[in-house]
Protein backbone atom coordinates (compact mmCIF):
# COMPACT_ATOMS: atom_id res chain seq x y z
CA UNK A 1 0.00 0.00 0.00
CA UNK A 2 1.39 3.35 -0.91
CA UNK A 3 1.73 5.58 2.16
CA UNK A 4 3.66 8.11 4.34
CA UNK A 5 4.44 6.72 7.76
CA UNK A 6 5.56 8.63 10.85
CA UNK A 7 6.94 7.24 14.09
CA UNK A 8 6.45 7.63 16.78
CA UNK A 9 2.96 8.48 16.60
CA UNK A 10 3.16 9.98 20.18
CA UNK A 11 5.53 11.15 22.15
CA UNK A 12 6.09 12.56 25.58
CA UNK A 13 9.77 14.10 26.73
CA UNK A 14 11.64 16.16 28.40
CA UNK A 15 13.11 19.51 27.71
CA UNK A 16 16.77 19.23 26.26
CA UNK A 17 16.50 15.89 25.27
CA UNK A 18 17.12 15.17 21.46
CA UNK A 19 14.99 13.33 19.20
CA UNK A 20 14.13 11.89 16.54
CA UNK A 21 10.87 11.60 14.91
CA UNK A 22 11.34 9.62 11.45
CA UNK A 23 9.09 9.81 8.79
CA UNK A 24 9.17 7.26 5.24
CA UNK A 25 7.28 6.91 2.20
CA UNK A 26 7.34 4.20 -0.43
CA UNK A 27 5.95 5.96 -3.16
CA UNK A 28 9.25 6.88 -4.91
CA UNK A 29 8.73 10.54 -4.41
CA UNK A 30 11.49 13.31 -4.64
CA UNK A 31 9.68 15.85 -2.59
CA UNK A 32 9.07 15.66 1.36
CA UNK A 33 8.08 18.44 3.50
CA UNK A 34 7.63 18.45 7.42
CA UNK A 35 4.65 20.49 8.95
CA UNK A 36 3.75 21.52 12.94
CA UNK A 37 0.08 21.65 13.26
CA UNK A 38 -0.99 24.58 15.95
CA UNK A 39 -4.81 25.07 17.13
CA UNK A 40 -5.50 28.74 15.52
CA UNK A 41 -2.39 28.78 13.31
CA UNK A 42 -3.14 26.25 11.03
CA UNK A 43 -0.09 23.67 9.61
CA UNK A 44 3.10 25.36 9.02
CA UNK A 45 5.64 24.36 7.15
CA UNK A 46 9.56 23.45 8.54
CA UNK A 47 11.54 22.50 6.43
CA UNK A 48 11.35 20.88 2.50
CA UNK A 49 13.36 17.99 0.74
CA UNK A 50 13.54 18.96 -3.16
CA UNK A 51 15.80 15.38 -3.79
CA UNK A 52 18.37 13.58 -2.04
CA UNK A 53 20.59 16.16 -0.32
CA UNK A 54 18.78 18.76 -1.01
CA UNK A 55 16.71 20.79 1.78
CA UNK A 56 15.79 24.16 2.53
CA UNK A 57 13.89 26.09 5.33
CA UNK A 58 9.78 26.45 5.62
CA UNK A 59 8.34 29.09 7.44
CA UNK A 60 9.25 27.51 10.74
CA UNK A 61 12.87 26.24 10.61
CA UNK A 62 13.84 27.13 13.96
CA UNK A 63 15.04 24.69 16.83
CA UNK A 64 14.66 21.89 14.04
CA UNK A 65 17.30 20.10 11.60
CA UNK A 66 16.78 17.39 8.85
CA UNK A 67 18.46 15.15 6.38
CA UNK A 68 17.72 13.61 3.31
CA UNK A 69 20.68 11.07 2.89
CA UNK A 70 18.11 8.21 1.11
CA UNK A 71 14.76 9.23 -1.22
CA UNK A 72 12.59 7.25 0.93
CA UNK A 73 12.95 9.09 4.81
CA UNK A 74 12.64 12.24 5.93
CA UNK A 75 13.66 12.41 9.93
CA UNK A 76 12.94 15.88 11.79
CA UNK A 77 15.28 16.46 14.65
CA UNK A 78 15.14 18.34 17.68
CA UNK A 79 18.72 19.18 19.12
CA UNK A 80 17.18 20.27 22.56
CA UNK A 81 13.69 20.18 22.29
CA UNK A 82 11.59 23.40 24.41
CA UNK A 83 7.84 23.30 25.32
CA UNK A 84 6.74 25.42 22.18
CA UNK A 85 7.54 22.73 20.24
CA UNK A 86 4.70 20.90 21.40
CA UNK A 87 3.09 20.16 17.94
CA UNK A 88 1.37 17.85 16.13
CA UNK A 89 3.68 17.31 13.16
CA UNK A 90 2.91 15.84 9.94
CA UNK A 91 5.27 14.42 7.19
CA UNK A 92 4.33 14.77 3.69
CA UNK A 93 5.64 13.74 0.39
CA UNK A 94 4.58 14.08 -3.31
CA UNK A 95 6.10 13.04 -6.57
CA UNK A 96 8.05 16.17 -7.31
CA UNK A 97 8.09 19.55 -5.95
CA UNK A 98 4.95 22.16 -7.26
CA UNK A 99 1.02 22.55 -7.02
CA UNK A 100 0.45 20.16 -9.41
CA UNK A 101 1.74 17.36 -7.70
CA UNK A 102 -0.71 16.25 -4.61
CA UNK A 103 1.05 15.72 -1.45
CA UNK A 104 0.47 12.69 0.49
CA UNK A 105 0.21 13.37 5.00
CA UNK A 106 1.32 10.35 7.30
CA UNK A 107 -0.88 10.19 10.05
CA UNK A 108 0.75 12.85 12.42
CA UNK A 109 3.04 12.22 15.30
CA UNK A 110 1.73 14.02 18.59
CA UNK A 111 4.45 15.49 20.59
CA UNK A 112 4.50 17.17 24.10
CA UNK A 113 7.76 18.37 25.53
CA UNK A 114 7.51 18.94 29.36
CA UNK B 1 5.73 34.98 7.26
CA UNK B 2 2.38 34.69 4.68
CA UNK B 3 -1.23 34.23 6.55
CA UNK B 4 -3.98 32.88 4.75
CA UNK B 5 -7.07 33.77 6.91
CA UNK B 6 -10.22 31.04 7.06
CA UNK B 7 -13.30 31.90 7.87
CA UNK B 8 -15.68 31.11 9.77
CA UNK B 9 -13.16 29.87 12.39
CA UNK B 10 -16.21 26.67 13.44
CA UNK B 11 -19.50 25.93 12.38
CA UNK B 12 -21.98 23.69 13.36
CA UNK B 13 -24.58 22.58 10.74
CA UNK B 14 -27.61 20.22 10.32
CA UNK B 15 -26.78 17.39 8.71
CA UNK B 16 -28.37 18.31 5.04
CA UNK B 17 -27.62 21.66 4.94
CA UNK B 18 -25.31 23.42 2.94
CA UNK B 19 -21.68 24.79 3.92
CA UNK B 20 -19.88 27.59 2.40
CA UNK B 21 -16.14 28.54 3.68
CA UNK B 22 -13.65 31.36 2.09
CA UNK B 23 -10.09 31.83 2.13
CA UNK B 24 -8.20 35.31 1.78
CA UNK B 25 -4.71 36.27 1.60
CA UNK B 26 -3.45 39.66 0.83
CA UNK B 27 -1.14 38.26 -1.20
CA UNK B 28 -1.63 37.23 -5.11
CA UNK B 29 -1.42 33.45 -5.72
CA UNK B 30 -1.47 31.23 -8.90
CA UNK B 31 -2.96 28.21 -7.09
CA UNK B 32 -5.24 27.38 -4.76
CA UNK B 33 -5.71 23.86 -2.88
CA UNK B 34 -7.96 22.52 -0.68
CA UNK B 35 -7.59 20.17 2.23
CA UNK B 36 -9.74 17.71 4.53
CA UNK B 37 -8.53 16.88 7.36
CA UNK B 38 -10.38 14.02 9.25
CA UNK B 39 -9.91 13.17 12.95
CA UNK B 40 -6.80 11.90 13.87
CA UNK B 41 -5.45 11.52 10.34
CA UNK B 42 -3.39 13.78 8.27
CA UNK B 43 -4.76 16.36 5.54
CA UNK B 44 -6.32 14.75 2.32
CA UNK B 45 -6.33 17.03 -0.94
CA UNK B 46 -10.18 18.02 -2.15
CA UNK B 47 -9.55 20.06 -4.78
CA UNK B 48 -6.89 21.86 -6.69
CA UNK B 49 -7.69 25.22 -8.66
CA UNK B 50 -5.12 26.75 -10.94
CA UNK B 51 -6.84 29.90 -13.04
CA UNK B 52 -8.51 32.94 -11.68
CA UNK B 53 -12.42 32.65 -12.17
CA UNK B 54 -12.17 28.60 -12.11
CA UNK B 55 -15.07 26.93 -10.77
CA UNK B 56 -14.50 23.26 -10.01
CA UNK B 57 -16.25 20.40 -8.50
CA UNK B 58 -15.57 17.07 -7.09
CA UNK B 59 -18.73 15.30 -5.76
CA UNK B 60 -21.00 17.61 -3.66
CA UNK B 61 -17.71 19.87 -3.10
CA UNK B 62 -17.25 22.78 -5.54
CA UNK B 63 -14.33 25.59 -5.35
CA UNK B 64 -13.77 28.43 -6.91
CA UNK B 65 -10.56 30.17 -7.22
CA UNK B 66 -11.47 34.03 -6.91
CA UNK B 67 -11.05 36.50 -9.81
CA UNK B 68 -8.60 38.56 -8.28
CA UNK B 69 -6.04 35.63 -7.03
CA UNK B 70 -6.15 36.72 -3.36
CA UNK B 71 -9.29 34.63 -2.73
CA UNK B 72 -10.53 30.83 -2.52
CA UNK B 73 -13.88 29.25 -1.55
CA UNK B 74 -15.46 25.99 -0.55
CA UNK B 75 -18.78 24.76 -0.96
CA UNK B 76 -20.45 21.99 0.69
CA UNK B 77 -23.61 20.65 -0.34
CA UNK B 78 -26.03 18.38 1.22
CA UNK B 79 -23.40 17.69 4.36
CA UNK B 80 -23.77 14.23 5.53
CA UNK B 81 -22.36 13.50 9.39
CA UNK B 82 -18.74 12.30 7.46
CA UNK B 83 -18.29 15.75 6.14
CA UNK B 84 -16.77 16.05 9.89
CA UNK B 85 -13.56 17.47 10.02
CA UNK B 86 -11.00 20.20 9.73
CA UNK B 87 -10.97 22.06 5.71
CA UNK B 88 -7.56 23.88 4.99
CA UNK B 89 -6.99 25.93 1.96
CA UNK B 90 -3.30 26.19 0.79
CA UNK B 91 -1.06 27.83 -2.00
CA UNK B 92 2.12 27.27 -3.20
CA UNK B 93 4.63 30.23 -2.66
CA UNK B 94 6.76 29.52 -5.66
CA UNK B 95 7.50 25.92 -6.82
CA UNK B 96 8.65 24.37 -2.90
CA UNK B 97 7.10 26.37 -0.13
CA UNK B 98 3.00 25.88 0.85
CA UNK B 99 1.11 28.22 2.97
CA UNK B 100 -1.92 26.77 4.61
CA UNK B 101 -4.98 28.43 6.27
CA UNK B 102 -5.53 28.30 9.61
CA UNK B 103 -8.74 25.99 8.82
CA UNK B 104 -12.52 25.75 9.13
CA UNK B 105 -13.42 23.21 11.82
CA UNK B 106 -16.58 21.48 10.45
CA UNK B 107 -19.13 19.72 12.82
CA UNK B 108 -22.54 18.07 11.23
CA UNK B 109 -25.49 17.39 14.18
CA UNK B 110 -27.38 14.33 12.48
Amino acid sequence: EAQVTQNPRYLITVTGKKLTVTCSQNMNHEYMSWYRQDPGLGLRQIYYSMNVEVTDKGDVPEGYKVSRKEKRNFPLILESPSPNQTSLYFCASSLIAGAYNEQFFGPGTRLTVL
Amino acid sequence: GQQLNQSPQSMFIQEGEDVSMNCTSSSIFNTWLWYKQDPGEGPVLLIALYKAGELTSNGRLTAQFGITRKDSFLNISASIPSDVGIYFCAVTSGTYKYIFGTGTRLKVLA
